[in-house]
């Protein structure tokens, strides 16, 4: 049975400050590895979505490296700003079928000003 | 091109009750995944439908089911509501057009349900 963890469950920085939010599962044989932000009382919104041949995925100030062998996920942002404060959740896709995903129970970010 | 759409918005039913709630996936979306949010047990998979069959079934009791419809538009059902159906419930459809395994997830704003 897939289990995904993230750490750490809350994060504060100050406004610039490059960042680094982990995920770690336990069952190497995923198909994709998904990256998302949720904001208070929205759903998700899809920010990088890594194939299991991939190493990492780019968009903008965010880095997403998948390490299929160590079982982690890491979500790098730069140069942080206000209005990246939400909470970050990765996602594990696994599974015989298409379809399924596994979530942690995010990180999430506050950037002060 | 408009984003999922699920409702309602908002919904408190009472204990026994029953319910259904809808979700319209992103247009030529034909895969409609249902996931369970609460506090204490994160984002939680209950089922996801792809052209009007059930592909994936997560741990959940029978109260709960869904279907898929000829437009791609997904509807899921809870009978004999508990308190602790109580959640945010979220619809995310993806394309699969050209793989299944590599198409993002895409999630509409949930049903908040209340259960009293």
């Amino acid at each position: 049975k897939q289990e995904v963890t993230q750490i750490p469950a809350a994060l504060s920085v100050p406004e610039g400050e490059n960042l680094v939010l982990n995920c770690s599962f336990t069952d190497s044989a995923i198909y994709n590895l998904q990256w998302f932000r949720q904001d208070p009382g929205k759903g998700l919104t899809s920010l990088l979505l890594i194939q299991s041949s991939q190493r990492e995925q780019t968009s903008g100030r965010l880095n997403a490296s998948l390490d299929k062998s160590s079982g982690r996920s890491t979500l790098y942002i730069a140069a942080s700003q206000p209005g990246d404060s939400a909470t970050y959740l990765c996602a594990a896709g696994s599974g015989t079928n298409a379809g399924k995903s596994t979530f942690g129970d995010g990180t999430t970010l506050t950037v002060k000003p | 091109k408009a984003g999922v759409t699920q409702t309602p918005r908002y919904l408190i039913k009472t204990r026994g009750q029953q319910v259904t709630l809808s979700c319209s996936p992103i247009s030529g979306h034909r895969s409609v995944s249902w996931y369970q949010q609460t506090p204490g047990q994160g984002l939680q998979f209950l089922f996801e439908y792809f052209s009007e069959t059930q592909r994936n079934k997560g741990n959940f009791p029978g109260r709960f089911s869904g279907r898929q419809f000829s437009n791609s538009r997904s509807e899921m059902n809870v009978s004999t509501l508990e308190l602790g159906d109580s959640a945010l419930y979220l619809c995310a459809s993806s394309s699969d057009s050209r793989s299944p395994y590599n198409s993002p997830l895409h999630f509409g704003n949930g049903t908040r349900l209340t259960v009293t």
